[in-house]
């Protein structure tokens, strides 16, 4: 089955405690993407890489690495997470263009206390 | 400059209607995508349906249709025959060439269908 994959659905951790929320897609896809989503803002793309080894900061990159060695997982580090960033991430895959759908995975609800 | 605007954060609409959610785009690409998902409570980012900006006709999937109307840089999604499972979050966003690909979203509009 087509999918992209994000792990764990649910974190709580505390102020500074290094975390990664892993992702994979099985599609083959070169455009992967991480977003989050916060009430009243919508989506805001975090990071996003065009194939592998090509990231790029997206509109909200402070606080958050990513790393994209294999073609199929694209996974997102906070080095020092802080309560600001608490919120509904989604991990996305596709092909390149316009055209093209993103596919999300479930999503990680991370708070940060 | 917000790319995507949805001007209807809460809309209510009853069980067999159709209802349209409204959506205005800000772009200077000539070449972009037009997408709308659906995110129900559980969470999840649903894909419903999707409009190129060289498209001549308006897309349809099922009970969702889209008017778009470029001189306006409008993307109104329509659900017609509304059912009670369409109650959640819809989402429009945009897809351009001259952004890397990029996917800007709108802020949303929450959708319940009265029975």
């Amino acid at each position: 089955e087509a999918q992209v994959t994000q792990n764990p659905r649910y974190l709580i951790t505390v102020t500074g405690k290094k975390l990664t929320v892993t992702c994979s897609q099985n599609m083959n896809h070169e455009y992967m993407s991480w977003y989050r989503q916060d009430p009243g803002l919508g989506l805001r793309q975090i990071y996003y890489s065009m194939n592998v080894e090509v990231t790029d900061k997206g509109d909200v990159p402070e606080g958050y690495k990513v790393s994209r060695k294999e073609k199929r997982n694209f996974p997102l580090i906070l080095e020092s997470p802080s309560p600001n960033q608490t919120s509904l991430y989604f991990c996305a895959s596709s092909l390149s263009g316009q055209e093209n759908i993103q596919y999300f995975g479930a999503g990680t609800r991370l708070s940060v206390l | 400059a917000q790319k995507i605007t949805q001007t209807q954060p809460g809309m209510f609409v009853q069980e067999k209607e159709a209802v349209t959610l409204d959506c205005t785009y800000d772009t200077s690409d000539p070449s972009y995508g037009l997408f709308w998902y659906k995110q129900p409570s559980s969470g999840e980012m649903i894909f419903l349906i999707y409009q190129g900006s060289y498209d001549q006709q308006n897309a349809t999937e099922g009970r969702y249709s889209l008017n778009f109307q470029k001189a306006r840089k409008s993307a109104n999604l329509v659900i017609s025959a509304s059912q009670l499972g369409d109650s959640a979050m819809y989402f429009c966003a945009m897809r351009e060439e001259l952004d890397d690909y990029k996917l800007s979203f709108g802020a949303g509009t929450t959708v319940t269908v009265r029975a």
